[in-house]
């Protein structure tokens, strides 16, 4: 199965912009993958912030927004709040396996 | 409310079986594709089964091809997972998720051997 690429962490300062993205092994990531982004805090269940490459859940903050961008998918986080400290996943469709990236531990300082 | 709500995780020896089940409530369950995902101690998330609205179609991770069984019983609004020949790296906590949006809260695997 493919594998996908999360940078493994990221920092980014209060009320500033950080993107995360999300590569695959087998070429650029396009819409066919589906692409979704999940958010979860330690001890919790994870939540879904994007589907289908852009689709936000009805209770994704308006701050979060996905894209295509490079080849890879990406979470771009604009003006971050320190809530938003958290692991993020991507998941990809390959041929009607699902494949997670490694996740993103995003620290807020 | 969209509520998805795991069961049957437990304590089992290498080479056990045991059988999770999600019961979804809050919406049409028949509408719905309906998905397993664990995450072991202190891991990352990793899908691991997929089961179309009618069963029609159904995908597993290599890591449990063989060896767990997706089902559902839409008349019940239920999720099953049918896992035989476990492994102590099956230990994990199991999420049952609706089409991707929304998650149970999980409940725990553990694989002893």
């Amino acid at each position: 199965q493919a594998v996908v690429a999360q940078e493994p962490s990221l920092t980014v300062s209060p009320g500033g912009t950080v993107t995360l993205t999300c590569g695959s092994s087998t070429g650029d990531v396009s819409t066919g993958h589906y692409p979704a982004w999940f958010q979860q805090k330690p001890g919790q269940a994870p939540t879904t912030l994007i589907s289908e490459t852009s689709n936000k859940h009805s209770r994704t903050p308006a701050r979060f927004s996905g894209s295509l961008l490079g080849g890879t998918a990406a979470l771009t986080l604009s003006g971050a709040q320190p809530e938003d400290e958290a692991d993020y996943y991507c998941l990809l469709l390959h041929s009607g396996a699902r494949v997670f990236g490694g996740g993103t531990k995003l620290t807020v300082l | 409310e969209v509520q998805v709500v795991e069961s049957g995780g437990d304590l089992v020896k290498s080479g056990e079986s045991l059988r999770l089940s999600c019961v979804g409530s809050g919406f049409t369950f028949t509408s719905y594709s309906m998905h397993w995902v664990r995450q072991a101690p202190g891991k990352g998330l990793e899908w691991v089964s997929s089961i179309s609205s009618s069963s029609s179609y159904i995908f597993y991770a290599d890591s449990v091809k063989g060896r767990f069984t997706i089902s559902r019983d839409n008349a019940k609004n239920s999720l099953y997972l049918q896992m035989n020949s476990l492994r102590a790296e099956d230990t994990a906590i199991y999420y049952c998720v609706r089409s991707f949006d929304y998650w149970g809260r999980g409940t725990l695997v553990t694989v002893s051997s």
